[in-house]
């Protein structure tokens, strides 16, 4: 079993539609949580970071972590054909190891 | 102002050469790190550099070897180019090493070994 899973899609929603993208891990020691968007032919740029459980809302996109089920989500709300990147997750269990990658989730908004 | 840029952008390359990346960050991170991405868009780590020192070396074939003259550079030479290198390599930097701490990702170098 890979340490992280993440369904690669492709995902196409219309535009203002409400999105979910989700992880999975194996795990229970990591703490550290992220969500990396990227366009295409650009490099990862951070979007949500969480440590430990919890919410965290930021404009249109809400970051949800559980650990008890090892599961973290990212909703984007009234989704934007300028959503469409490809949206990793990405976890650590210290400040000190490297993050590790899903495989990434594409996504298209259709206007 | 480019916080990390890599060069070059493209690489297109035979077999059985030797190619080198450079990496540069302006931020003032102490850590730099190498990752590569492949056709379905894993990204996974290569190597982690903090203050010129390798702190992470991934299982990760003896042909490649990075070289950090510096804080602010992190170059990958890789010798003997197979076509298995194909992929997109990716240079980022964080302020410390790990999680912990938000990572900057450069526009990334597409290597393409015919």
């Amino acid at each position: 079993q890979k340490e992280v899973e993440q369904d690669p899609g492709p995902l196409s929603v219309p535009e203002g539609a409400i999105v979910s993208l989700n992880c999975t891990y194996s795990n229970s020691a990591f703490q550290y949580f992220m969500w990396y968007r990227q366009y295409s032919r650009k490099g990862p740029e951070l979007l949500m970071y969480t440590y430990s459980s919890g919410n965290k809302e930021d404009g249109r996109f809400t970051a949800q972590v559980d650990k008890s089920s090892k599961y973290i989500s990212l909703f984007i709300r009234d989704s934007q054909p300028s959503d469409s990147a490809t949206y990793l997750c990405a976890m650590s269990h210290s400040g000190n190891t490297p993050l590790v990658f899903g495989k990434g989730t594409r996504l298209s908004v259709i206007a | 102002d480019t916080a990390v840029s890599q060069t070059p952008k493209y690489l297109v390359t035979q077999m059985g050469n030797d190619k080198s990346i450079k990496c540069e960050q302006n931020l003032g991170h102490d850590t730099m790190y190498w990752y590569k991405q492949d056709s379905k868009k894993f990204l996974k780590i290569m190597f982690s550099y903090n203050n010129k020192e390798l702190i992470i070396n991934e299982t990760v074939p003896n042909r490649f070897s990075p070289k950090s003259p510096d804080k602010a550079h992190l170059n990958l030479h890789i010798n003997s180019l197979e076509l298995g290198d194909s992929a997109v390599y990716f240079c980022a930097s964080s302020l410390q090493q790990g999680g912990a701490t938000e990572a900057f990702f450069g526009q990334g170098t597409r290597l393409t070994v015919v």
